[in-house]
């Protein structure tokens, strides 16, 4: 099945700098990649997802880019802020299956410094 | 427009007792998948249901068990519980096949068994 690792596990930036965490994918079949934002006690919530027919979304300040020759995908905050500070997931699945089941990575929890 | 939402909200319960989970969908989404979130990682992928079947499973032991109901609401059942079984259940719904449609998370039961 499908391996999704992470990292860093941990991160801490400063307020106004960018954030940057990557991922790998082991399955070749995987073609659709979102990014889970969860904060302390609450749901995993969908921040930005990308197929695999695009090399790189962007939605405000968080951007995502997709290498699918070497399969790795990486999420983009910039400008951060407190608020950013949460445990960000990445994802992998294949988009149009009819499972969609999504292999997650271990998660990076995101510290914002103010 | 409600989000996914579970019941209960926490859990706890002794080895060898059985649980039962519950989710109610987003209003007109016919799909249901169960992920288990054990501390410091990401969701697995337990089962997912959609139009009251079951479409997949995880890599889970028989003593987990789910169904869906006609009005799509979901449970998921976890029989002679052990230590491991204690983590954040996650239920996440979609419109249609969760492979073909994004998938909304509802903020979890925690179970924690003693």
């Amino acid at each position: 099945g499908e391996n999704v690792e992470q990292h860093p596990s941990t991160l801490s930036v400063q307020e106004g700098d960018s954030a940057v965490i990557k991922c790998t994918y082991s399955d070749s079949a995987s073609n659709y990649f979102p990014w889970y934002k969860q904060e302390l006690g609450k749901r995993p919530q969908l921040i930005i997802d990308i197929r695999s027919n695009v090399g790189e979304k962007k939605d405000q300040r968080i951007a995502v880019t997709l290498n699918k020759t070497a399969k790795h995908f990486s999420l983009h905050i910039t400008e951060t802020q407190p608020e950013d500070s949460a445990v960000y997931f990445c994802a992998a699945s294949i988009w149009g299956s009819t499972l969609g089941r999504l292999y997650f990575g271990r998660g990076t929890q995101l510290t914002v410094w103010p | 427009d409600a989000g996914v939402t579970q019941s209960p909200t926490h859990l706890i319960k002794t080895r060898g007792q059985q649980v039962t989970l519950r989710c109610s969908p987003i209003s007109g989404h016919k799909s249901v998948s169960w992920y288990q979130q054990v501390l410091g990682q990401g969701p697995q992928f337990i089962f997912q249901y959609y139009e009251k079947e079951e479409r997949g499973r995880g890599n889970f032991p028989d003593r987990f068990s789910a169904r869906q109901f006609p009005n799509y609401s979901s449970e998921l059942n976890v029989n002679a519980l052990l230590l491991g079984d204690s983590a954040l259940y996650l239920c996440a719904s979609s419109p249609g096949l969760a492979g073909q449609e994004t998938q909304y998370f509802g903020p979890g039961t925690r179970l924690l068994v003693l």
